[in-house]
């Protein structure tokens, strides 16, 4: 099977930067995949790591290291508008399926 | 571009009674589909995908089933809903290379 953690809630203060950790354990790993969502909204795709490394997308980042099943997200000069849940997401190679986490409550406070 | 449609966008029933949930998708031809359900405060729980017309793979045994009669229109049905059905349901396709693009969902309550 497969098995994914990350935090449950993490808060923070506008402006601040935030990281968000998520692990897995799944055999033929090829992707871990990051969405946001908002309070009675549908899950938004943001980011896809497949190699090793730092993809930058503005404000928010996400990294991924294959040797350690790790990866993490990351919110730079936090805004109110931030406050969502943070979902991590794997695939397996050839597969049909993303497996998500349970998913990260980020508060953002003034 | 490519859209995805649900409806309804939220939707009360009794015990008991059935249950239809459509999702559509425009913009893409022959686009694997999924049904998840969310209970409240909860992750995403995968409950069937598809890979083609007919094509229906379930994840959990339950007492939904889906059905693909069209290349971009995936159904959820039941024929009695439990008290536990109740949850947001969410309609995504996939793009390459992998990730999933999710409608805005139907909200379920069952009383």
């Amino acid at each position: 099977g497969q098995n994914i953690d990350q935090p449950t809630e993490m808060t923070a203060t506008e402006g601040a930067i935030v990281q968000i950790n998520c692990t897995y354990q799944t055999s033929g790993f090829n992707g871990l995949f990051w969405y946001q969502q908002h309070a009675a909204e549908a899950p938004t795709f943001l980011s896809y790591n497949v190699l090793d490394g730092l993809e930058e997308k503005g404000r928010f980042s996400s990294f991924l290291s294959r040797s350690d099943s790790y990866g993490y997200l990351l919110l730079q000069e936090l805004q109110m508008k931030d406050s969502a849940s943070y979902l991590c997401a794997v695939i397996k190679a050839a597969g049909n399926k993303l497996t998500f986490g349970g998913g990260t409550r980020v508060l953002v406070k003034p | 571009s490519q859209t995805i449609h649900q409806w309804p966008a939220t939707l009360v029933q009794p015990v008991g009674s059935p249950l239809s949930l459509e999702c559509t998708v425009e913009g893409t031809s022959n686009p694997n589909l999924y049904w998840y359900r969310q209970a409240a405060g909860r992750g995403l729980q995968l409950l069937f995908y598809s890979v083609g017309i007919g094509q229906i793979s379930s994840e959990v045994p339950q007492n939904l089933s889906a059905s693909r009669p069209q290349d971009r229109q995936f159904i959820l049905s039941s024929k009695k809903l439990l008290l536990s059905d109740s949850g947001f349901y969410l309609c995504a396709w996939r793009g390459t290379p992998g990730e999933q693009y999710f409608g805005p969902g139907t909200r379920l309550t069952v009383t």
